[in-house]
């Protein structure tokens, strides 16, 4: 049982390239979400999916687009990376809705220059 | 939105010691999970604890969801629990719900 497993583990963007972060799990959970976590905070919600089929806006999504694959998979993508979205980038699941516990993945390290 | 507030922010021990971190929300949850972040960034589950106590070896949690607060007790502390203790809490609303964080606890366990 791996839990939640992300792609890639590092990467660095010029400003304007795009990229798709990948997550999947394998506990069978509904739920998955993506979050950010700058240098000294806490994480921050950028989408997240209740259920396959649906995505929502969490706090801070504007730069990012999601796609719900399939009950497995969450993608995160940056159309045109900006600076501001230097982050280390986590993904979540849970059996079901934010009320469940929620089980982390490694996080990617990105760097936008 | 809810706020989470923790403390304190920086808390540097000598190994066997014993520490109480805190988490104070602003409204009543559905949902308060502690996370240990350890230096290479893992996010670890510690304790899913929207109300009562629960413990785990050294560590054990409190919740009073009636008071708005959450401890984490560490006792006979270890080098290897040296990193940042987030607290996290969900209030189910009409328009969602999320996750928020509070800034968390850096602990640094000298030997």
């Amino acid at each position: 049982n791996a839990g939640v497993t992300q792609t890639p583990k590092f990467q660095v963007l010029k400003t304007g390239q795009s990229m798709t972060l990948q997550c999947a799990q394998d506990m069978n959970h509904n739920s998955m979400y993506w979050y950010r976590q700058d240098p000294g905070m806490g994480l921050r919600l950028i989408y997240y999916s209740a259920s396959e089929g649906t995505t929502d806006k969490g706090e801070v999504p504007n730069g990012y687009n999601v796609s719900r694959l399939n009950k497995r998979e969450f993608s995160l993508r940056l159309e045109s990376a900006a600076p501001s979205q230097t982050s280390v980038y986590f993904c979540a699941s849970s059996v079901r809705d934010s009320v469940y516990e929620q089980y982390f993945g490694p996080g990617t390290r990105l760097t936008v220059t | 939105g809810i706020q989470v507030e923790q403390s304190p922010p920086d808390l540097i021990l000598q190994e066997g010691a014993n520490s109480t971190l805190r988490c104070n929300f602003s409204d009543s949850v559905n949902n308060l999970q502690w996370f240990h972040q350890n230096p290479w960034g893992q996010l670890i589950n510690l304790f899913y604890i929207p109300s009562g106590t629960k413990q785990n070896g050294r560590l054990s949690a409190t919740t009073v969801a009636t008071e708005r607060y959450s401890l984490l007790y560490i006792s006979s502390s270890q080098t290897t629990d040296s990193g940042v203790y987030f607290c996290a809490v969900l209030r189910e609303e009409t328009s969602g719900s999320r996750l928020t964080f509070g800034e968390g606890t850096q602990l640094t366990v000298n030997p």
